[in-house]
C-alpha cells in the first residue's frame, strides 16, 4: 500500500517551460489536492477535486491547471513556469465520510526551481 | 474565505515541559480543524483534528481545545521528548459535503532542547 505517489521528487525547469506533476493514491479516497509550500507560509490550496471530472480553485490557481484523470490520478500542470513558482508542491487526498472531512494524506513532495 | 493565524512561529523548550501552540480562524462556519507535524524534508502527517461539536480531544501526550466563540483552538504537547522537534501546523474548513481544502496556519518550529 503506496498511499499518495508523487512524480518527479525533484525537477529544474527555466523560465517559460512547461511540466506536469503527477500524483496518485492507492487508498479509494473521492477527494485529491494539490498544495504549494513555501518558506515561512505554510501550505496553500491550489486546486482540489471532489470527485472524478470535478475540479475547483483554491487559494492559489493562477499559473497552473489540473486534470482529475481517474479516482486515482490527480497531475498539475504549469503551462509556462516562473521564478515566483519555486516550491514545494504536495498532493494529498482524503475520504470524505458522511459528507464531513477527514484526515488528508499527503505525497513525498515535489521540490521544484524554476531559473 | 478563511483565514488561520498561528502562533508562535518558534517555541523553544525544555525537554518534559510543556508546550501549547495557538491557533485563530476567521470563518465562522469552519467545523474541522487538524493538527499536522511535519519534520524536515519529510511530508506532512496528522497528529490530532477535532470537529466543532467537540471541545476538547486528548491521545497520549497530546491535546487540543477548541473554542467556537472565540474562534480559537490550541495544540498542548506535555512531557516533550526530543522527536517532537518538528514543525506543527494548523488548519481549519468548512465542510458540508464533498471535498473541501484545508487553510493552513505558517507554522511553528517547535525545538525541544535537552
Amino acid at each position: 500500500n503506496a498511499g499518495v505517489t508523487q512524480t518527479p521528487k525533484f525537477q529544474v525547469l527555466k523560465t517559460g517551460q512547461s511540466m506536469t506533476l503527477q500524483c496518485a493514491q492507492d487508498m479509494n479516497h473521492n477527494s485529491m489536492y494539490w498544495y504549494r509550500q513555501d518558506p515561512g507560509m505554510g501550505l496553500r490550496l491550489i486546486y482540489y477535486s471532489a470527485s472524478e471530472g470535478t475540479t475547483d480553485k483554491g487559494e492559489v490557481p493562477n499559473g497552473y491547471n489540473v486534470s482529475r484523470l481517474n479516482k486515482r490520478e490527480f497531475s498539475l500542470r504549469l503551462e509556462s513556469a516562473a521564478p515566483s513558482q519555486t516550491s514545494v508542491y504536495f498532493c494529498a487526498s482524503s475520504l470524505p465520510a458522511g459528507g464531513y472531512s477527514s484526515e488528508a494524506f499527503f505525497g513525498q513532495g515535489t521540490r521544484l526551481t524554476v531559473v | 474565505g478563511e483565514n488561520v493565524e498561528q502562533h508562535p512561529s518558534t517555541l523553544s523548550v525544555q525537554e518534559g515541559d510543556s508546550a501549547v501552540i495557538k491557533c485563530t480562524y476567521s470563518d465562522s462556519a469552519s467545523n474541522y480543524f487538524p493538527w499536522y507535524k511535519q519534520e524536515l524534508g519529510k511530508r506532512p502527517q496528522l497528529i490530532i483534528d477535532i470537529r466543532s461539536n467537540v471541545g476538547e480531544k486528548k491521545d497520549q501526550r497530546i491535546a487540543v481545545t477548541l473554542n467556537k466563540t472565540a474562534k480559537h483552538f490550541s495544540l498542548h504537547i506535555t512531557e516533550t521528548q526530543p522527536e517532537d522537534s518538528a514543525v506543527y501546523f494548523c488548519a481549519a474548513t468548512y465542510s458540508g459535503g464533498g471535498a473541501d481544502g484545508l487553510t493552513f496556519g505558517k507554522g511553528t518550529h517547535l525545538i525541544i532542547q535537552p
